[in-house]
């Protein structure tokens, strides 16, 4: 299994919603990242994990909340979003941290927020 | 100050005819670089990559790009294009060996003109 696999592939949510993104991966990478990409705009970096721990918080806003409930999983919670929030949603994995590791990606989880 | 730069935005050619798309990287310390392709409505898939030793780096459907650290460039080229090549290219980077983060260039639009 080589793949990064992302649900749902799209969301529709209220601002009062509360709603998750979820990802997952077999190939026993022990980094797992989002990043978040607007309309025609570069992926950017949100978060990254390592060993199931927070390695990295981009100064991302608290109604993004991330969570590692295991080494294959990667969820992101998402609660009072803005339609600005809007945006493709995408979850990827790498053997490790570091300059060598090539990040997998999903193919994304496209969020409208109304 | 933008760790990676893709000066052109769109770069329409003919089917069957070469294309080059650039990318220069900033960076005083060693560099990881990599091109992605994202196809309409997808994720993010590795095109090819640099990580060390030669140069020159070839993906499976015939496109190459060369890392020239004097010019500080790792340009993508592939000496005929198909229709299927349309697509958004990302040239990304990872600066040092310890660093986590994948910086994306601003991406180009290949378009494939029949």
């Amino acid at each position: 299994d080589t793949e990064v696999t992302q649900t749902p592939k799209h969301l529709v949510m209220g601002m009062t919603n509360k709603k998750s993104l979820k990802c997952e991966q077999h190939m026993g990478h022990r980094a797992m990242y989002w990043y978040k990409q607007k309309a025609k705009k570069p992926p950017e970096l949100m978060f990254v994990y390592s060993y199931e721990k927070l390695s990295i918080n981009e100064s991302v806003p608290s109604r993004f909340s991330p969570e590692c409930p295991n080494s294959s999983l990667l969820n992101l919670h998402l609660h009072a979003l803005q339609p600005e929030d809007s945006a493709l949603y995408l979850c990827a994995s790498s053997q490790g941290l570091g300059g060598a590791n090539v990040l997998t990606f999903g193919a994304g989880s496209r969020l409208t927020v109304l | 100050a933008q760790s990676v730069t893709q000066l052109d935005s769109q770069v329409p050619v003919f089917e069957e005819a070469p294309v080059e798309l650039r990318c220069n990287y900033s960076s005083s310390v060693s560099v990881y670089l990599f091109w992605y392709v994202q196809y309409p409505n997808q994720g993010l898939q590795l095109l090819l990559k640099y990580l060390s030793g030669s140069t020159l780096v070839e993906s499976i459907n015939g496109f190459e790009a060369e890392f020239n650290k004097s010019q500080t460039s790792f340009h993508l080229r592939k000496p005929s294009v198909h229709i299927s090549d349309t697509a958004e290219y990302f040239c990304a980077v990872i600066l040092g060996a310890g660093a986590n983060n994948l910086f994306f260039g601003t991406g180009t639009r290949l378009t494939v003109i029949p």
